[in-house]
């Protein structure tokens, strides 16, 4: 059974770092890809970068220069993590596995993480 | 960036009614275009992909269709459990969401 679970700090303060950690179970992270998508009250959702099958990146320009996706395989865990944050960053976090269909595209979402940039 | 322009951004339909979601693109995306339903509860799940291709386990009531910039989600007689949100999402880096249309009972 294929399941994704994003966990974060819930409150960060504006400038701070954000970290949140999606936990996979039921397939390998070595044959798929990984994306990261938010959905904020000003934008909707955005999707943010993806981690392919082989470790390397790709991010939206528009988070490039404070966002950083990394994995561990043997912990079947993704991470990110984006710094100077700011309050319009609050909005819920999503992982979700891409299937590798030939195109970008997400078969299985975790239930969110949902992060207040307040201070 | 490729812009994708949903419509309506919201509906409001009977039971077993059939309803169609828009979404256009602002250049020729070539079919890679995917629709999700997104819960009250935040659950995501893809619908279709590829324009017109059922995801596994999707109902065969809903089906996608189009072509160059125009796209459209088709529910063939509308269910209780398909009230949600619907986003349609173009697949060439970087991905690009609609804004989405929330689906209620009438």
């Amino acid at each position: 059974q294929v399941q994704l679970k994003e966990t974060g700090p819930g409150l960060v303060q504006p400038t701070q770092t954000l970290s949140i950690t999606c936990t996979v179970s039921g397939f390998s992270l070595t044959s798929y890809y990984m994306q990261w998508v938010r959905q904020t009250p000003g934008k909707g959702l955005e999707w943010m970068g993806f981690i392919r099958s082989g470790g390397s990146t790709e991010y939206n320009s528009e988070f490039k220069s404070r966002l950083s996706i990394s994995r561990d395989t043997s912990k079947n865990q993704v991470f990110l993590k984006m710094n100077s944050l700011k309050t319009e960053d609050t909005g819920v976090y999503y992982c979700a596995r891409d299937p590798n269909y030939g195109s970008y595209v997400m078969d299985a979402w975790g239930q969110g993480a949902s992060v207040t940039v307040s201070s | 960036d490729i812009k994708m322009t949903q419509s309506p951004s919201s509906l409001s339909a009977s039971l077993g009614e059939r309803v169609t979601i828009s979404c256009r693109a602002s250049e020729n995306i070539n079919n890679i275009l995917a629709w999700y339903q997104k819960k009250e509860d935040g659950s995501v799940k893809l619908l279709i992909y590829y324009t017109s291709n059922l995801q596994s386990g999707v109902p065969s009531r809903f089906s996608g269709s189009g072509s160059g910039k125009d796209y459209s989600l088709t529910i063939s007689g509308l269910e209780s459990e398909d009230i949600a949100t619907y986003y349609c999402q173009q697949g060439y880096t970087p991905l690009t969401f609609g804004s989405g249309t929330k689906l209620e009972i009438k």
